[in-house]
């Protein structure tokens, strides 16, 4: 297993577009965790799924975002209308059990000009 | 609410000396698990150590150790012998029984 892959790594997108990241996770954890990440700044939690059930979700989260993982597999997290402030690092990360380590990815830079 | 704080935006080391990293947490929780991450410079976030709270022996790892202060809620991570690959960023954190709540970071430098 290669560890979890985010994808794109990089996006950069003009304030009002939708925007979308994929993540797999490593195949047989069941937890997966999205964070935003700024500059200088810890990553601060967006959401949780334990196989395919988001069972969390950040006040972060505003009604722009939305994330999916259907089947417990790979997880989407989609930001619509775009705003300059969300630009940020997203971090996917994945874990088999509670309190077990959580492996992160490489995260997917947004930039909204 | 579950909250951690990292009070050192910034701490530098000698290399081949020791260095200690501060945190403390809040939970309302019994049963809960700590972790300190680094971050290296554009690259991803991995595991440096981690604790369960039940259990009263800090853990180690290596050159990593941690001082769980659990009365207190205190969680630092104790470096030794320090060396150049250790400058990175890191990360403490809490986890009840789902999410990783983390602090905002504590920047290490190490000089040769």
């Amino acid at each position: 297993d290669t560890g979890v892959s985010q994808d794109p790594r990089h996006k950069i997108t003009k304030r009002g577009q939708n925007v979308t990241f994929r993540c797999d996770p490593i195949s047989e954890h069941n937890r997966l965790y999205w964070y935003r990440q700024t500059l200088g700044q810890g990553p601060e939690f967006l959401t949780y799924f334990q196989n395919e059930a988001q069972l969390e979700k950040s006040r972060l989260l505003s009604d722009r975002f939305s994330a999916e993982r259907p089947k417990g597999s790979f997880s989407t997290l989609e930001i619509q209308r775009t705003e300059q402030g969300d630009s940020a690092m997203y971090l996917c990360a994945s874990s088999l059990i509670q309190g077990a380590e959580a492996f992160f990815g490489q995260g997917t830079r947004l930039t909204v000009v | 609410a579950q909250t951690v704080t990292q009070s050192q935006p910034e701490m530098s080391v000698q290399e081949a000396e020791t260095v200690t990293l501060s945190c403390t947490y809040d939970t309302s929780e019994s049963d809960y698990y700590l972790f300190w991450y680094k971050q290296p410079p554009s690259r991803q976030m991995i595991l440096v150590i981690r604790q369960e709270a039940y259990k009263q022996q800090n853990a180690t790892e290596n050159r990593f150790s941690v001082n769980f202060q659990k009365a207190a809620k205190s969680f630092s991570l104790k470096i030794s012998d320090s060396q150049l690959g250790d400058a990175a960023m890191y990360f403490c954190a809490s986890q009840n029984t789902d999410k990783l709540i983390f602090g905002t970071g504590t920047r290490l430098q190490v000089f040769p």
